[in-house]
């Protein structure tokens, strides 16, 4: 099993461009959440997802849209890149009633 | 204020020394306590997880709530080079999947 899988692994964007960052999971969890992380701001939670088709909005979500059409993946979209979304960013998955969240190996983006 | 707070240190200690890592949080609600470990360029990986008050041992490893204070606290002994990482507390409230995480605490282990 693969568990959680982020793709890509590394990103560098202009500013203004768009991309989509893309999680799979093969644990069959309901909920699916992702994360930013930065220097001295620990995990911030950009969005989650409960269950497939269902997305609510995290801490910080401005800038950013996400799409849970399918439970075993969960899209985070970046319509107009910003420097400020310069970031790594962990997508984790968690089973219904439990706390425990198993987290995907990041992606490094970086927004010129 | 932040909901949880966490030295980020960094944190530097002799191999075999016992480590002390510590969280203070705010929120009276939260019942349920977590300690992630994250190596280096790697996603967190769940150490230890408490559910209220009281103690709990796995190993080297020692999770221990103390709900009155707001305190939780995660001890290493016999610590070894491969601990070095940073590493982060997470917790929610009963009926909240959500967890909030402190900002991590950075640990190095020296030979």
């Amino acid at each position: 099993n693969a568990g959680v899988t982020q793709t890509p692994k590394f990103q560098v964007l202009k500013t203004g461009q768009s991309m989509t960052l893309q999680c799979a999971q093969d644990m069959n969890h309901n909920s699916m959440y992702w994360y930013r992380q930065d220097p001295g701001m620990g995990l911030r939670l950009i969005y989650y997802s409960a269950s497939e088709g269902t997305t609510d909005k995290g801490e910080v979500p401005d800038g950013y849209n996400v799409s849970r059409l399918k439970k075993q993946n969960f899209l985070l979209g970046l319509e107009s890149a910003a420097p400020s979304q310069t970031s790594v960013y962990f997508c984790a998955t968690q089973r219904s009633s439990y706390n425990e969240q198993f987290f995907g190996p990041g992606t490094r983006l970086t927004v010129l | 204020q932040k909901e949880v707070e966490q030295d980020p240190g960094p944190l530097s200690v002799p191999e075999g020394a016992i480590v002390s890592l510590n969280c203070t949080y705010s929120n009276s609600a939260f019942q349920y306590f977590m300690w992630y470990r994250q190596y280096s360029r790697k996603g967190p990986e769940l150490l230890m997880y408490t559910y209220s008050s009281g103690n709990k041992e796995d190993g080297r490893f020692t999770a221990q709530v103390d709900k009155s204070s707001k305190y939780i606290s995660l001890f290493i002994r016999d610590s070894q080079p491969s601990d070095s990482a940073t590493y982060l507390c997470a917790m929610s409230n009963f009926g909240n999947e959500k967890l909030t995480f402190g900002t991590g605490t950075r640990l190095t282990i020296i030979p």
